[in-house]
């Protein structure tokens, strides 16, 4: 696709229930991050893949949070039993090149909202 | 583990004026990139400029300009003739060329630009 392309771009989640969040790279890009950006803050790494392989989870907070990229491509976060504190933007970037020395490319996210 | 600074949460311009919104950084490498990013509502990151930590010559982008100063770890962005599309978030960011997850982007708390007419 043209660009980085997230859905959904809102989702209101009861605690305690699992969402998903989806994240499409452009076509061919190699390398996929996922980020979470909690109201008025930058954004905080979470986890990388490269190609299938999650290469870095070293940023996601607790074992409630997965994230998959199974044939390279489309990428999907999980949140499981979702907490208030886990509300925030979660943006989904992609860069070309496995050697990362390119333009990061980012979606618009997806705002996710814990009641 | 590198971090980034923006100590203005906001700042406010008159259209046609410039401003410079401020970002330290620290590293203990010598190698690295450091880049603006502008976040409007949308949320969408937009790259507005980029700079490579070998070159001494400061990156400009049209309206955009940087004043890097390597040794005093310190990167700030001068905007030129302010336009109300310039409103938005303003984020300060670094990218290390060496570690597992090459690429990574570590990001400022943002600077909040608002453009009067």
């Amino acid at each position: 696709g043209a660009g980085v392309s997230q859905s959904p771009r809102y989702k209101v989640a009861k605690r305690g229930q699992d969402v998903a969040l989806r994240c499409d790279p452009i076509s061919g890009h190699v390398s996929l991050f996922w980020y979470q950006q909690a109201l008025g803050q930058g954004p905080e790494f979470l986890t990388y893949f490269q190609n299938e392989a999650q290469l870095d989870k070293s940023g996601l907070p607790s074992d409630r949070f997965f994230a998959e990229r199974p044939e390279g491509s489309v990428s999907t976060l999980k949140i499981q039993r979702t907490q208030q504190e886990d509300s925030a933007v979660y943006l989904c970037a992609s860069i070309l090149s496995s050697r990362n020395t390119g333009e990061l490319f980012f979606g618009e996210g997806s705002r996710l909202t814990v009641l | 583990a590198q971090t980034v600074t923006q100590s203005q949460p906001e700042m406010s311009v008159q259209e046609a004026e410039t401003v410079t919104l401020s970002c330290t950084y620290d590293t203990s490498e010598s190698d690295y990139y450091l880049f603006w990013y502008k976040q409007p509502p949308s949320r969408q990151m937009i790259l507005v400029i980029r700079q490579e930590a070998y070159k001494q010559q400061n990156a400009t982008e049209n309206r955009f300009s940087v004043n890097f100063q390597k040794a005093a770890k310190s990167f700030s962005l001068k905007i030129s003739d302010s336009q109300l599309g310039d409103a938005a978030m303003y984020f300060c960011a670094y990218r290390s060329l060496y570690g597992g997850s090459q690429g990574n982007l570590i990001f400022g708390k943002g600077t909040k630009l608002s453009v009067k007419p």
